[in-house]
């Protein structure tokens, strides 16, 4: 089946240790978006790459970054995570930014910070 | 540690009953919404959408009414099953934005057995 695959599902790091979490997907989406959603909140994006052009929102922190080496892959880097970086991370897909088409997420990565 | 975070508007319903989760959306220019359900634990998962040129969509069990006039969007599930207790989200777009969907607050759907 076609679908977005998380790894891993939970990541516990100390504060301040870098660390990576990783999206891929096979439905050969053009989009790839990187969304933060901590408790009880709506999911907030923090980018997305539209094939290989990389779009930041305004207001996500330095402190993360994003890799999309090919198609089916997309990394999340948190340079230097705080215990406000706790959180669950999605990864989701679309085949184009701009029309009338849902956005596929996966399952998510919960990130503990020590 | 996660910051503590808001408290989910609830709706606790019967089993066997309908439910209608409402949503205000923001931006008068967005044309495009889509509700989603979030398990616990899990992402994400599309339920239905809807375009502005329609008031109304059905699916299997869902409904969907759009009132542009307010900027008010509800889900209606027929039938509640135990299975439906989830958080729900709706979420805007407008046509030619670069992907940002905006999300709502979601509302947490309890449905007792």
């Amino acid at each position: 089946d076609a679908m977005v695959i998380q790894n891993p599902r939970y990541q516990v790091t100390q504060f301040g240790k870098p660390v990576t979490l990783s999206c891929s997907q096979t439905l050969n989406h053009n989009v790839m978006y990187w969304y933060q959603q901590k408790s009880s909140q709506a999911p907030k994006l923090l980018f997305h790459y539209y094939d290989k052009d990389f779009n930041n929102e305004a207001d996500t922190p330095d402190n993360f970054q994003s890799r999309r080496p090919n198609t089916s892959f997309c990394f999340l880097d948190i340079r230097s995570p705080g215990l406000g970086d706790a959180a669950m991370y999605l990864c989701a897909t679309s085949r184009d930014p701009a029309g009338y088409n849902e956005q596929f997420f996966g399952p998510g990565t919960r990130l503990t910070v020590l | 540690g996660e910051s503590v975070g808001l408290h989910l508007p609830t709706l606790s319903v019967q089993e066997g009953d309908n439910s209608i989760i409402n949503c205000a959306y923001s931006n008068s220019a967005s044309d495009y919404f889509i509700w989603y359900k979030q398990e616990s634990g899990k992402g994400p998962q599309f339920i239905i959408d809807i375009r502005s040129n329609m008031d109304k969509r059905q699916g299997q069990r869902v409904t969907v009414l759009l009132n542009k006039t307010v900027k008010h969007l509800s889900l209606q599930i027929a039938a509640t099953q135990p299975g439906d207790s989830a958080v729900y989200f709706c979420a805007e777009k407008r046509w030619g934005s670069q992907g940002n969907l905006i999300f709502g607050k979601g509302t947490k759907l309890s449905v007792k057995p």
